[in-house]
């Protein structure tokens, strides 16, 4: 079946690390991948999407690329910052209009 | 920019007791969703919707479980009989069926308590 996995967390890093939360996944076809972001007591935020192979997607310095031969999508950051501190939800939808399927979720404390 | 509405945003229930919580999607969204997270937990799918009918259930949404979009906004959850263990954010979500820029907006959730 289809799934997504996540590094385990929790991820602790300095201010100004680089940043990368690994994610792979299973599925049969060409899935859109996703990442969320949850910050402390706050719903889900679409952060960044990719929806073909090669495709990279960007937002807020964060970046994943939608590799197809390794089955990933890692999530990277060049210098985090302390606000980029919450819970990390790797993603994958098989097509419109279905549901998605969340990995686990990882979560990164960033301290100054 | 577009929001999907929830509401309460917090629900103290008693066990045995049916809730209905409420979600606005985006208007122009097609397909709609509920999903749960149980506290420290992955998000789980429950259900998706279109064309006023259910689309695709999980394993979770039993037949203590419905959904109805009861006007041409509003999307409910309702739980017949609540138990303690659906104690969880619920989150609501709607999508477009435009690939391939389509996407998810959730809501901010509403915190179901059952005691």
């Amino acid at each position: 079946g289809n799934s997504v996995t996540q590094m385990e967390g929790p991820v602790t890093l300095s201010e100004e690390a680089f940043l990368t939360i690994n994610c792979t996944y299973t599925a049969t076809g060409y899935p859109s991948l996703f990442w969320y972001v949850q910050y402390p007591g706050e719903g889900l935020q679409l952060l960044l999407k990719a929806t073909k192979a090669d495709d990279k997607g960007s937002n807020k310095g964060f970046e994943a690329t939608y590799r197809k031969e390794t089955t990933s999508f890692h999530l990277e950051k060049g210098s985090v910052q302390v606000s980029d501190s919450a819970v990390y939800f790797c993603a994958l939808s098989r097509q419109a209009g279905t549901a998605l399927i969340f990995g686990k979720g990882t979560t990164l404390s960033v301290s100054s | 920019e577009p929001e999907v509405t929830q509401t309460p945003s917090h629900q103290v229930t008693q066990m045995g007791q049916e809730v209905i919580l409420r979600c606005v999607p985006i208007s122009n969204h097609l397909y709609f969703y509920w999903y749960r997270q149980i506290l420290g937990q992955k998000v789980e799918f429950l259900v998706s919707f279109y064309n006023n009918e259910i689309s695709e259930k999980s394993e979770i949404f039993d037949d203590q479980f419905s959904v109805e979009r009861p006007d041409g906004s509003n999307f409910t959850l309702k739980i017949r009989s609540t138990k303690l263990e659906d104690s969880a954010m619920y989150f609501c979500a709607s999508s477009s069926d435009r690939v391939p820029n389509y996407g998810y907006t959730f809501g901010s959730g509403t915190r179901l308590t059952v005691v």
